[in-house]
């Protein structure tokens, strides 16, 4: 089936934002994930936001979402070199509850922090 | 609770052989599922379960079968390993969240596998 498309790598400095965009495949999703995964291990539920919402906050993140542009970014303020990992978007098709918890995933963003 | 956990962490076949997986969850979590993750293609889904004695397809079933006879255990096989299914292969399971309206998987550390 069709992927959630987001950059393969984004290299940032540290105390920079960082923004790691995706694009997702269906209007009728109705959450988006946003997942982390750090080198050796499996991947852990950052944040994730309602359809409808525009934008959700949680400390260092910002999650914006542009449902007409199919459009969910991550944004990550004063970013540390422990924020290097790979993120994932992800989005649940079909509506609420009628894909019993199924995922789908982009490809994943290398997020790489430059001392 | 330990969460979910994968075994064996890191495996060498070769081609022909056969090998099952097993993940474990202890937070009687009705779903669980099967990914394997390949370098620039994000997580693919091989098989899940929505209850014990449950299976069904993912988007990549070929060449793998599940069990779910316990709830807390769902394993994975490969009755006859290729070298196309070198991978890292991870466990999921989840909930289906009544206050917040969303299901949260939760992954295992992964099983590296090696089809030589």
């Amino acid at each position: 089936g069709e992927d959630a498309e987001q950059s393969l790598f984004l290299s940032v400095r540290e105390g920079d934002s960082s923004v790691i965009n995706c694009t997702y495949t269906d209007s009728s999703s109705t959450y988006l994930y946003w997942y982390k995964q750090e080198p050796g291990a499996g991947l852990q539920l950052l944040t994730y936001i309602f359809s409808n919402m525009d934008m959700k906050q949680d400390q260092r993140l910002t999650v914006l979402l542009n449902k007409k542009d199919k459009h969910l970014s991550l944004r990550i303020a004063d970013t540390q070199t422990g924020d290097s990992a790979i993120y994932f978007c992800a989005e649940s098709k079909g509506g609420r509850g009628s894909t019993l918890g199924r995922l789908y995933f982009g490809r994943g963003t290398q997020l790489t922090v430059w001392p | 609770n330990a969460g979910v956990t994968q075994t064996p962490k890191f495996r060498v076949l070769k081609t022909g052989q056969s090998m099952t997986l097993l993940c474990a969850q202890d937070m009687n979590h009705e779903y669980m599922y099967w990914y394997r993750q390949d370098p620039g293609m994000g997580l693919r889904l091989i098989h899940y379960s929505v209850g014990e004695g449950t299976t069904a397809k993912g988007e990549v079933p070929d060449g793998y079968n599940v069990s779910r006879l316990k709830k807390q255990n769902f394993l994975l096989g490969l009755e006859s390993a290729a070298p196309s299914q070198t991978s890292v292969y991870f466990c999921a399971s989840s909930y289906y969240q009544r206050d917040r309206g969303t299901y949260e998987q939760y992954f295992g550390p992964g099983t590296r596998l090696t089809v030589t």
